[in-house]
């Protein structure tokens, strides 16, 4: 699976805009890139996804870069709530039923009041 | 509409012993994965269920065994553990691609079964 880059820790203030970086210089032309989120003492949870376009959801934006080999998850305006480890992903598909993900480190983000 | 469920939340097993971990998949999925997380770590891809079959799997050892119900439930068998078997186990369900649901179907993850080996 091609790899990915995230720092390992970030800080941001409550109510301000937070744009968390993702590396992936060895990405295919086939490779999706996939944003999960694990909140403290929980499983992680699904932010977005993306192929080459920018995209937009309820919960995060998601810029990726013209060439494809970074992209940007921006949170609008953080709250206390969005303090997780984010993960950026990218997807590998091998046939019939689900794409396995293969998680790195994360990046921690943190979020001060 | 209920999420994917686990079952149970934590436990305790000595070294050697056998341990069975298990999923409901959320309401409408019919793909289950399952994650060991060890502390402070991402999730490590163990296996993927489809169909009642084992698709995919990662590079775990023989001793990781599953199973997947006709329900679309799942079992997750670890025979003779290691104290480095300690660690959180994650189950993730999903649609299966190629199925009409169209490719990317978010996992939703449960909360996980912490398994501790003394």
């Amino acid at each position: 699976d091609a790899k990915t880059t995230q720092p390992n820790s970030m800080e941001s203030n409550e109510e301000e805009p937070v744009h968390l970086p993702c590396n992936h210089s060895t990405i295919s032309g086939t490779d999706y890139i996939h944003w999960y989120r694990q909140l403290p003492s929980q499983g992680p949870e699904y932010v977005i996804h993306g192929l080459t376009s920018n995209v937009n959801n309820r919960m995060a934006s998601l810029a990726i870069a013209e060439d494809r080999k970074s992209s940007t998850l921006i949170l609008h305006r953080a709250t206390l709530r969005d303090a997780a480890v984010y993960y950026c992903i990218l997807r590998a598909y091998s046939g019939a039923g689900s794409y396995q993900l293969t998680f790195g480190k994360g990046t921690k983000l943190s979020v001060i009041p | 509409d209920a999420g994917v469920t686990q079952s149970p939340t934590h436990l305790i097993k000595t070294r050697g012993q056998q341990v069975t971990l298990r999923c409901s998949p959320k309401s409408g999925h019919d793909t289950v994965s399952w994650y060991q997380q060890a502390l402070g770590q991402g999730p490590q891809f163990i296996f993927q269920y489809y169909e009642e079959e084992e698709r995919q799997r990662g590079n775990f050892p023989d001793r990781f065994s599953g199973h997947q119900f006709p329900n679309y439930s799942s079992e997750l068998n670890v025979n003779a553990l290691l104290l480095g078997d300690s660690a959180l186990y994650l189950c993730a369900s999903s649609r299966g691609e190629g199925q009409g649901y169209g490719f990317n179907q978010p996992q939703h993850f449960g909360d996980g079964t912490r398994l501790s080996i003394l």
